[in-house]
């Protein structure tokens, strides 16, 4: 089946613009991650929905990042203002995450989007 | 202290040798461990998956899990080109379902 997808693919941006990213998890699937990769970086979490509940902002790294998740499908990350620093990979991920699952945990990534904010 | 700590490299080792990749935690309620495989310019794909203290084996790599140390392998046997990419540990609790990553480790497999 379709695997996790992301838009677009790249995207270069002038400092101060705003920018949206967007993921499309595997469909049924309840959880969905946002995770920023710099050069070198590992895996930097930003921001995790689980079903019906209040998302875990905990890794947002200012209030100019946000997240929305409609209808418990498609996700939308948006950063304001966006700064060089913002430059990465930005990453999706889905899982099942439901009790009784072989692995509840493994989670499905995306291409990713790769940022330049110029 | 992070809560997962892993070596960045680079490894370099040549064809057909034993590659071991390691990670260190900190948080005692990890119970589930996972290895990622990550590409140049793809997504991490999930490699192999413990839960709690042991070993797993499929193929060529084995996972090791050893909680009493807080310290997590994997190894890869008669390691090809191919193999080449940044491996990823990752671990979670039951008490949130939010995975910690590591930072990864880029592995060379010289032909």
């Amino acid at each position: 089946g379709a695997g996790v997808s992301q838009s677009p693919s790249n995207k270069v941006t002038e400092k101060g613009k705003d920018v949206e990213l967007r993921c499309d998890p595997i469909s049924g699937h309840t959880a969905l991650y946002w995770y920023r990769q710099s050069l070198g970086q590992g895996l930097e979490f930003l921001i995790y929905f689980q079903g019906n509940s209040a998302p875990d902002k905990s890794g947002l790294p200012s209030d100019r990042f946000s997240a929305e998740r409609t209808g418990g499908s498609v996700s939308t990350l948006t950063i304001q203002r966006t700064q060089q620093e913002d430059s990465a990979v930005y990453l999706c991920a889905s899982s099942l995450s439901a009790p009784g699952q072989a692995n509840p945990y493994e989670q499905y990534f995306g291409p990713g989007t790769r940022l330049t904010v110029t | 202290q992070k809560e997962v700590e892993q070596d960045p490299g680079p490894l370099s080792v040549p064809e057909g040798a034993i590659v071991s990749l390691n990670c260190t935690y900190s948080n005692s309620a990890f119970q589930y461990f996972m290895w990622y495989r990550q590409y140049s310019r793809k997504g991490p794909e999930l490699l192999m998956y413990t839960y709690s203290s042991g070993n797993k084996e499929d193929g060529r790599f084995t996972a090791q899990v050893d909680k009493s140390s807080k310290y997590i392998s994997l190894f890869i046997r008669d390691s090809q080109p191919s193999d080449s990419a940044t491996y990823l540990c990752a671990m979670s609790s039951n008490r949130d379902d939010k995975i910690i990553f590591g930072k990864g480790t880029r592995l060379h497999i010289l032909p």
